[in-house]
């Protein structure tokens, strides 16, 4: 799979919006972009995945550039249990696998 | 619906000893995958199983092995312990084995090799 690069750490204060970063120049037409959180002491929660276009659910947003070689989670309103370490994974059409990195650990403030 | 499950919770076991680690997925999934998390380390794919075959496989060496059984809960072995073996095993179901199925996962077995 091919390799992103996150910060290592981001703040932000409680009900502000926050934009995680992600770079993936080396992605491939073919892969998919996940985000995937892990809160303390729990395994790993799926947030949102994409292709080309914007996506939207209920727990964010993932702005993709139009070509592809970055991307951003965007929480339009943090919580103190947005608080965890965010992944962001390049997974192929076909992978079995979510290769992990190291994440950005988000801290959320009061 | 009850989320994946994973037993036990906690294990100590001793260098050189074998541990067996359950998954049981979350209902209708039909794929199940095997994580490691070291301390401070995001989690790293050990294996995968699909249909009771194994589909995908992780750097890891031969002493780890998995199956799956017709109900499509999971084990993963682990012979001959070492020290590194320390960490988080987490589980993870999805409905099949592509990428456009997320994976849940469960709480994890914290295993401690001594």
């Amino acid at each position: 799979d091919a390799k992103t690069t996150q910060p290592n750490s981001m703040e932000s204060n409680e009900e502000e919006p926050v934009h995680l970063p992600c770079n993936h120049s080396t992605i491939s037409g073919t892969d998919y972009i996940h985000w995937y959180r892990q809160l303390p002491s729990q395994g790993p929660e799926y947030v949102i995945h994409g292709l080309t276009s914007n996506v939207n659910n209920r727990m964010a947003s993932l702005a993709i550039a139009e070509d592809r070689k970055s991307s951003t989670l965007i929480l339009h309103r943090a919580t103190l249990r947005d608080a965890a370490v965010y992944y962001c994974i390049l997974r192929e059409t076909s992978g079995s696998r979510l290769t992990f990195g190291e994440g950005t650990q988000l801290t959320v403030n009061p | 619906d009850a989320g994946v499950t994973q037993s036990p919770t906690h294990l100590i076991k001793t260098r050189g000893q074998h541990v067996t680690l359950r998954c049981s997925p979350i209902s209708g999934h039909k794929s199940v995958s095997w994580y490691q998390q070291v301390l401070g380390q995001g989690p790293q794919f050990i294996f995968q199983y699909y249909e009771k075959e194994e589909r995908g496989r992780g750097n890891f060496p031969d002493r780890f092995s998995a199956r799956q059984f017709p109900n499509y809960s999971s084990e993963l072995n682990v012979n001959a312990l070492l020290l590194g073996d320390s960490a988080l095993y987490l589980c993870a179901s999805s409905f099949a084995g592509g990428s456009l199925y997320e994976q849940y996962f469960g709480p994890g077995t914290r295993l401690t090799v001594t």
